[in-house]
């Protein structure tokens, strides 16, 4: 157990719709990361948050949108959707700047667009 | 940009043998951080090792070593005495270091392992 908590862990849903993924970071961390992973691929980068501000961006679609909340916890928010939006929606967090080691990961959130 | 590739999408390796993943990344940075993760079935990403660049010791867990070679941009994966337990995706990732806020990691496209009898 890496500490990150994301809800929900599976999500169907039609064309068209909006959704909300949810991810808690560890106790202390401040930055979070939300990556995206279609079927049998790499981890694509969306979007990282530190602290309550957006701190880097990679390649995030303009239908989709997040945040990080006064406490900590982050939200993506993607709307319009595509049937090529089917993907695993992992966050991950850090805590410190400056933090030498990895990212912890949870355990994912999986869409499937229909 | 960083470039992280892995070459060899497929793997397969018997029980109890030695097997080695491939990693090559593109950096103009001197200081970053290297990882190897593994994802198995359940999807979760678990972090195998990890190696500062700063450091010319390969770095060691268990039966998981690297090949850090920092002129050749080259950073290999060595699964000694492989399990069953150890199939799964493979994914080597790169890390700058900021002078600011932490850092993103970059993947390369992973590499499937599968582990025979």
């Amino acid at each position: 157990d890496s500490g990150v908590t994301q809800t929900p862990k599976h999500l169907i849903t039609a064309t068209g719709q909006r959704v909300t993924l949810r991810c808690s970071p560890r106790s202390g961390d401040l930055s979070v990361y939300w990556y995206q992973q279609s079927l049998d691929q790499g981890l694509q980068f969306l979007i990282q948050y530190y602290n309550g501000e957006e701190r880097a961006k990679g390649n995030i679609l303009e239908r989709f949108s997040a945040q990080q909340f006064p406490d900590l916890h982050s939200e993506l928010n993607l709307s319009s959707l595509e049937l090529g939006d089917s993907a695993l929606y992992f966050c991950a967090s850090s805590p410190r700047a400056r933090w030498p080691g990895e990212l912890f990961f949870g355990e994912g959130s999986r869409l499937t667009v229909l | 940009a960083q470039t992280v590739t892995q070459s060899q999408p497929e793997m397969s390796v018997q029980e109890a043998e030695t097997v080695t993943l491939s990693c090559t990344y593109d950096t103009s940075e001197s200081d970053y951080y290297l990882f190897w993760y593994k994802q198995p079935p359940s999807r979760q990403m678990i972090l195998v090792i990890r190696q500062e660049a700063y450091k010319q010791q390969n770095a060691t867990e268990n039966r998981f070593s690297v090949n850090f070679q920092k002129a050749a941009k080259s950073f290999s994966l060595k699964i000694s005495d492989s399990q069953l337990g150890d199939a799964a995706m493979y994914f080597c990732a790169y890390r700058r270091i900021n002078t600011g806020t932490a850092s993103k990691l970059t993947f390369g496209t992973g590499t499937r392992l599968q582990v025979t009898l």
